[in-house]
């Protein structure tokens, strides 16, 4: 089965800094990756999606995020913090078979949450 | 727009009293999932139903079980709710299985007295 780990279980920045959350992956066939982001007592919204295309994937709010088979890392970056990317950051694996076919599910890493100082 | 709903947003049931929740979608999605995610815990999938087929996931206790009367509606039955259970339980859809984007609704946080 596929998994996510994901490094730091808090990050802090300062307002302007870069952003730099870390995913790592562990799956015999091509993954399909995903982050999304939670803001406090709400759902999931997707920020981006890697499915075997370009190797670096933008997403929405100026986030993006590089799929580095050699390192199995899928780690979500921005160049400059905004008050408003303070959330709870989930990366997260779409199951595959051994054909690379996805059914659907999503295993999540532990989430990464976000504080931004101004 | 188009939206994943559930409702309620907060359901507050006691020890071993059912409670159903539920979640309708205007996306007209053919998958429909439930998460549970429990304080401070990542997202993990109870069951999903790809059109009319249910899939249990081979962890999820008996106590949990799920109906789709249709395309747009989806409820989750917990029988007999323990301390345990109490967590947010997050429905999402997409338009096919596979590795389609899942949009989730804002989900409902249950607490069991």
């Amino acid at each position: 089965a596929q998994s996510v780990t994901q490094l730091g279980s808090h990050v802090s920045v300062s307002e302007g800094a870069l952003v730099l959350l870390r995913c790592n992956y562990s799956s015999s066939v091509p993954p399909y990756l995903f982050w999304y982001v939670q803001y406090p007592n709400q759902g999931l919204q997707l920020l981006l999606k890697y499915t075997s295309a370009a190797t670096l994937v933008k997403g929405i709010n100026g986030f993006e995020a590089e799929f580095k088979k050699s390192e199995t890392s899928f780690h979500l970056t921005k160049p400059s913090a905004h008050m408003s990317d303070a959330a709870e950051y989930f990366c997260a694996v779409s199951e595959t078979n051994a054909g690379g076919t996805s059914y659907g599910k999503l295993t999540f890493g532990q989430g990464t949450i976000l504080t931004v100082h101004p | 727009d188009a939206m994943v709903i559930q409702n309620p947003r907060y359901q507050v049931t006691q020890f071993g009293k059912p409670v159903t929740l539920s979640c309708s979608q205007t996306l007209n999605h053919n998958v429909m999932y439930w998460y549970q995610q429990k304080s401070s815990q990542a997202p993990k999938l109870l069951f999903h139903y790809y059109d009319k087929d249910f899939n249990n996931e081979a962890d999820t206790p008996d106590n949990f079980q799920s109906r789709r009367p249709n395309t747009s509606f989806c409820f989750l039955d917990i029988r007999s709710p323990g301390l345990g259970d109490a967590a947010m339980y997050l429905c999402a859809t997409s338009r096919r299985q596979g590795a389609d984007t899942q949009y989730f609704g804002p989900g409902t946080r249950l607490t069991v007295l």
